[in-house]
């Protein structure tokens, strides 16, 4: 089955600690995309991708980082410089970022900062 | 920053009423309206979306209606059923930027009663 697949599902991490989110796509598609979703706040855009070894800020980049080294894959690390990391994370491609293109997105992953 | 502003926060429907979300926005530049569905623990999935070319489009039973000057659009869901219980997302576009800049609500939690 064609799919997001993004791991760990959970996470808790120490404050201070950086910590990497994966996201794996065989849905041959382009366009990769990280959100963020709170509570009361809906999904707002961390980062964005393109095509491979190309990547864009989204509206809340600020403390993450992001690397595209493969069409599969957009993995999305938190760093100890996000101020507020807690938070239900999504991941979602594309056939492409222009136009009217659906998004498919994963189950996401909740990290937890202690 | 473009916002679109959804309406209610949380929506409690009986079993076969009609559950109504709102939404409204601001940039008139926005010309794509998808609506998204969300099941707990769960990503979003699309559900139907809509162009300013039409008034009205319907997809079983969700509706999505749309007025171009009241810079308004409504998702109706006619005979709604214990199976809608999802959270449910707005969002808005343009064809020139498309998925990098869509703009998401904040989410209608719906719950559907018997």
């Amino acid at each position: 089955d064609g799919g997001i697949t993004q791991s760990p599902k959970y996470l808790f991490r120490k404050e201070g600690q950086n910590v990497t989110l994966s996201c794996e796509q065989n849905l041959n598609h382009d366009a990769m995309y990280w959100y963020r979703q709170d509570p009361g706040q809906g999904l707002r855009l961390i980062y964005y991708s393109q095509i491979v070894n190309d990547f864009q800020k989204g509206d809340i980049a600020e403390g993450y980082s992001v690397s595209r080294e493969k069409k599969e894959s957009f993995p999305l690390t938190v760093t100890s410089a996000q101020k507020n990391p807690t938070a239900f994370y999504l991941c979602a491609s594309s056939m492409s970022t222009g136009g009217f293109g659906e998004l498919f997105f994963g189950e996401g992953s909740r990290l937890t900062v202690l | 920053q473009q916002q679109v502003k959804q309406s209610p926060q949380s929506l409690i429907v009986q079993k076969g009423g009609i559950s109504i979300i709102n939404c409204a926005y601001e940039n008139t530049a926005f010309d794509y309206f998808p609506w998204y569905q969300q099941f707990p623990g769960k990503g979003p999935a699309l559900l139907i979306a809509i162009r300013p070319d039409v008034s009205e489009k319907k997809e079983g039973r969700f509706t999505i209606s749309f007025n171009k000057s009241a810079k308004q659009f409504s998702l109706h869901i006619m005979d709604s059923q214990p199976g809608d219980s999802a959270t449910y997302f707005c969002a808005a576009s343009d064809q020139d930027f498309g998925n990098e800049k869509l703009t998401f609500g904040t989410g209608t939690r719906l719950t559907i009663i018997p």
